[in-house]
């Protein structure tokens, strides 16, 4: 099955400074790829997705970027904000053919004011 | 589109008592997944349905638990007897299908076995 890894598990930044958090996946098959943003007491909620058939997309401060060669994709928060403090998680799936999400571990981000 | 509902949001109970975790999907999706959420072992699937039919229990740990889909609207998980190390939070998510699409997820049931 897909094993999704994620890296760091905790990312600390000062408020105004952007933030990375890489994950690597091994299904080749893998084609479909959303991060998820977790906040205390509350399910998680899909920030950003991106499909196999594009290397890059961008919404406002946050942008994924995405390497099928290396079978890796990355999460990019700008000019961070107190209220990005949270768990975020990377997943994959082979939707269409399997709606199943593999996760990531998550990392929980502190933006510091 | 009031969202994923997952009741009770709290449960807590002593081990060897029965446990129903309920979750209402999004109208008109038709895939409805169950997760565990524990610090060791992060976000676990332990079952999704398409259509109300179990399409993967692969992930449901071992017989105590079962989980039912009798209709569209609503959804159950069931552990008994419940045992301490199945203290977690649960969540259910729903999607509806076709094209990759995010899945949606409630709010959680936070379970405390004791």
């Amino acid at each position: 099955g897909e094993n999704v890894e994620q890296h760091p598990s905790t990312l600390s930044v000062q408020e105004g400074d952007s933030a990375v958090i890489k994950c690597t996946y091994s299904d080749s098959a893998s084609n479909y790829f959303p991060w998820y943003k977790q906040e205390l007491g509350k399910g998680s909620q899909l920030i950003i997705d991106i499909r196999s058939n594009v290397g890059e997309k961008k919404d406002q401060r946050i942008a994924v970027t995405l390497n099928k060669t290396a079978k890796h994709f990355s999460l990019h928060i700008t000019e961070t904000q107190p209220e990005d403090s949270a768990v975020y998680f990377c997943a994959a799936a082979r939707a269409p053919n399997d709606y199943k999400l593999s996760f990531g571990a998550g990392t929980t981000v502190t933006v510091r004011a | 589109d009031a969202g994923v509902i997952q009741s009770p949001r709290h449960e807590v109970t002593e081990m060897g008592q029965e446990v129903t975790l309920r979750c209402k999907p999004i109208s008109g999706h038709d895939y409805l997944f169950w997760y565990r959420q524990t610090m060791m072992r992060g976000l676990e699937l332990l079952i999704y349905f398409n259509n109300n039919v179990p399409i993967d229990d692969s992930g449901m740990p071992e017989d105590r638990f079962s989980a039912k889909m009798p209709n569209a609207s609503f959804s159950t998980l069931k552990i008994q007897p419940s045992e301490p190390r199945d203290s977690a939070v649960y969540f259910c998510a729903s999607t509806p299908g076709g094209a990759p699409q995010p899945q949606h997820f409630g709010d959680g049931t936070r379970l405390s076995i004791l």
